[in-house]
């Protein structure tokens, strides 16, 4: 079966660290570039990051650089997000995505819920 | 890179027509020709149902279909019916991927 699987999501505190991790199946995670999606309570989307096949491309959205990173381990089928120095406004459902050429994201997780508060 | 711009709202009768605008600028949609749409349905995840401006991935109904002018990306859709009642946001890359902020289509 085809599938992104998140986890990781939790409750922290402002300023504090969070790691997401995403598990691919089904299909050829190494030939795929993937994405983290997010979504706030009651918003629209917003993308947040993504990463190359081979992970040496990134981009970030301006409002987490240097606060987020992203890095894939292509012999686990897996991407990372990792994110520092949360903030009140990063709560949110994380989604994994797959996209599958030219921002053409065909492929979503679940989510995992990220919740920044004291 | 501010969002995308669409309507909040949108809606259309039981087999009528509705179209969708997605407004950027010069440096997303009005450069790329690869925006996409997505349809969400409440506590679910997105479904792409429109990619580089005017394709439907299998499975999708040709009731769908997409295009762009200029700065703009519209997604129309044709013979509403109930199920198409959802949220829909398009998306272009830019500076970075970026959304629109979605349009709740009211099927009556």
């Amino acid at each position: 079966e085809v599938r992104l699987v998140e986890s990781g999501g939790d409750l922290v505190q402002p300023g504090g660290s969070l790691r997401l991790s995403c598990a691919a199946s089904g299909f050829s995670f190494t030939t795929s570039w993937m994405t983290w999606v997010r979504q706030a309570p009651g918003k629209g989307l917003e993308w947040v990051a993504n990463i190359n096949q081979d992970g040496s491309v990134k981009y970030f959205m301006e409002s987490v650089k240097g606060r987020f990173t992203i890095s894939r381990d292509n012999a686990k089928d897996s991407v990372f997000l990792n994110m520092n120095s949360l903030r009140a406004e990063d709560t949110a459902l994380y989604y994994c995505a797959r996209d599958k050429a030219n921002f053409a994201i065909d492929l979503w997780g679940q989510g995992t819920m990220v919740t920044v508060s004291s | 890179q501010s969002a995308l711009t669409q309507p909040p709202s949108a809606s259309g009768s039981l087999g009528q027509s509705v179209t969708i605008s997605c407004i950027g600028t010069n440096s997303d949609i009005g450069t790329y020709n690869f925006v996409s749409w997505y349809q969400q349905y409440p506590g679910k995840a997105p479904k792409l149902i429109i990619y580089e401006i005017t394709k439907r991935p299998s499975g999708v109904p040709d009731r769908f279909s997409g295009s762009k002018s200029g700065n703009t990306a519209f997604l129309s859709v044709s013979g509403l019916q109930a199920e198409d009642e959802a949220d829909y946001y398009c998306a272009s890359p830019g500076v970075t991927g970026i959304f629109g902020g979605g349009t709740k289509l009211t099927v009556l």
